[in-house]
């Protein structure tokens, strides 16, 4: 059963950049059948869908964020990552990595998850 | 985009009753919508995909309905481990995006 676990810094500073990584066990990253995703929520509000990164690095970004996004594979380490640039308060969050569903090029459900890590951007 | 609402914002409802959640696409997303409980402190987990089938493990009083543009998720029977919040979300198109979630709570 795979499982995924978010790491990286829980404070950035304004206009800086944010960085986590989401290492996934008990499944190899490269094995297809999975659009690895990024995830976020801002305190006590919804959910909001940064992207995606397939194992072959193909990339999809959502258009709110697009300019902002960097999802990267590192295969080797059965890790992907998150970068967003230019930060400002309004990124606080959590953040989750997650396994969205693909066959045949089409997308399915969010059916599994990481425990998520919160991120503040504060001076 | 595709917005999703959901409504009730929030649902009383006793132990043992039934809640109906629904969840409305701005535009048609075919039948390919998911459903997802949210506890506090922790990540979501998939309930319902496609609409109606349930992810694995997912217990038969909770039942998803609709297609198009309108959709609904039914707990049969309230338990205490079912108090959450409920998010619908769809996959027909790109951004994919959530509801701002029904939450569920004692009554």
């Amino acid at each position: 059963q795979v499982q995924l676990q978010e790491s990286g810094p829980g404070l950035v500073k304004p206009s800086q950049t944010l960085s986590l990584t989401c290492t996934v066990s008990g499944g190899s990253i490269s094995s297809g059948g999975y659009y690895w995703s990024w995830i976020r929520q801002h305190p006590g509000k919804g959910l909001e869908w940064i992207g995606y990164i397939y194992y072959s690095g193909s990339t999809y970004y959502n258009p709110s964020l697009k300019s902002l996004v960097t999802i990267s594979v590192d295969t080797s380490k059965n890790q992907f990552s998150l970068k967003l640039s230019s930060v400002t308060a309004a990124d606080t969050a959590v953040y989750y990595c997650a396994t969205l569903g693909v066959v045949a090029a089409t997308p399915s459900a969010f059916d599994i998850w990481g425990q998520g890590t919160m991120v503040t951007v504060s001076s | 985009e595709i917005v999703m609402t959901q409504s009730p914002a929030t649902l009383s409802v006793s132990p043992g009753e039934r809640a109906t959640l629904s969840c409305r696409a701005s535009q048609s997303v075919s039948s390919n919508l998911a459903w997802y409980q949210q506890k506090p402190g922790q990540a979501p987990r998939l309930l319902i995909y496609g609409a109606s089938t349930r992810a694995t493990g997912i217990p038969a009083r909770f039942s998803g309905s609709g297609s198009g543009t309108e959709f609904t998720l039914t707990i049969s029977s309230l338990q205490s481990e079912d108090f959450a919040v409920y998010y619908c979300q769809q996959y027909n198109n790109w951004p994919l995006s959530f509801g701002p979630g029904t939450k569920v709570d004692i009554k």
